[in-house]
């Protein structure tokens, strides 16, 4: 079945810093994957979809210039938290959709950021 | 942003009991209904999925069922397990656009 790896599980980061964040889609090409942000006892929030070699889409109320989204390739894109807070502490899931599939999305195991 | 109404926030069941949680819709462009089951500290997993054209599907002891009319649906666990514990999500989605509902922490009791 479909797999997406996503890398780190978990990262620790000094406020100020920037932490990148890899999502793959290791048996099958995405030309679209999404990123979410969850945090504790609550549901998966949109944050912008990916589109591969364009520019994401993000969602209202997200910054696009603190939450970079690069789609380089068909199976791989990446979310960097630039001058990251204690407020962006959360956890980061990405998603892909198989191009050559009905519906399903596949979830990464997700990201745990801690801001400190 | 989220489109999608999900009841009740926590459910409580014994061990072989029934587990029901229900979700809503508004938008009928949604072609695709899923539920995932998540586990702490891991992303969501499909557990099973509908689309409209169907009113229930069964996959061993999980059940969908969809009623387009109302735009509602539900997921029904038959003889509910400890390990079953878990956040369930509905969720509606079309071609590049996916939202969830708020979640269902359900507790299996043994």
């Amino acid at each position: 079945g479909a797999v997406v790896s996503q890398h780190p599980s978990r990262v620790i980061c000094k406020s100020g810093t920037s932490v990148k964040i890899e999502c793959r889609s290791l048996d099958f090409q995405a030309t679209t994957m999404f990123w979410y942000r969850q945090f504790p006892k609550q549901s998966l929030m949109l944050m912008a979809t990916s589109n591969e070699g364009s520019k994401a889409t993000y969602e209202q109320g997200v910054e696009k210039d603190k939450f970079l989204i690069n789609h380089a390739s068909l199976t791989l894109s990446t979310l960097t938290v630039t001058s990251a807070h204690p407020e962006d502490s959360s956890f980061y899931i990405c998603s892909a959709r198989n191009s050559g599939g009905i519906g399903g999305y596949t979830f990464g195991s997700g990201t745990r950021l801690t801001v400190v | 942003q989220q489109q999608v109404k999900q009841s009740p926030q926590s459910l409580i069941v014994q061990k072989g009991g029934i587990s029901i949680i229900n979700c809503a819709y508004e938008n009928t462009a949604f072609d695709y209904f899923p539920w995932y089951q998540q586990f702490p500290g891991k992303g969501p997993a499909l557990l099973i999925a509908i689309r409209p054209d169907v009113s229930e599907k069964k996959e061993g002891r999980f059940t969908i069922s969809f009623n387009k009319s109302a735009k509602q649906f539900s997921l029904h666990i038959m003889d509910s397990q400890p390990g079953d514990s878990a956040t369930y999500f509905c969720a509606a989605s079309r071609v590049n656009d996916m939202r969830f509902g708020a979640g269902t922490r359900l507790t299996v009791k043994p």
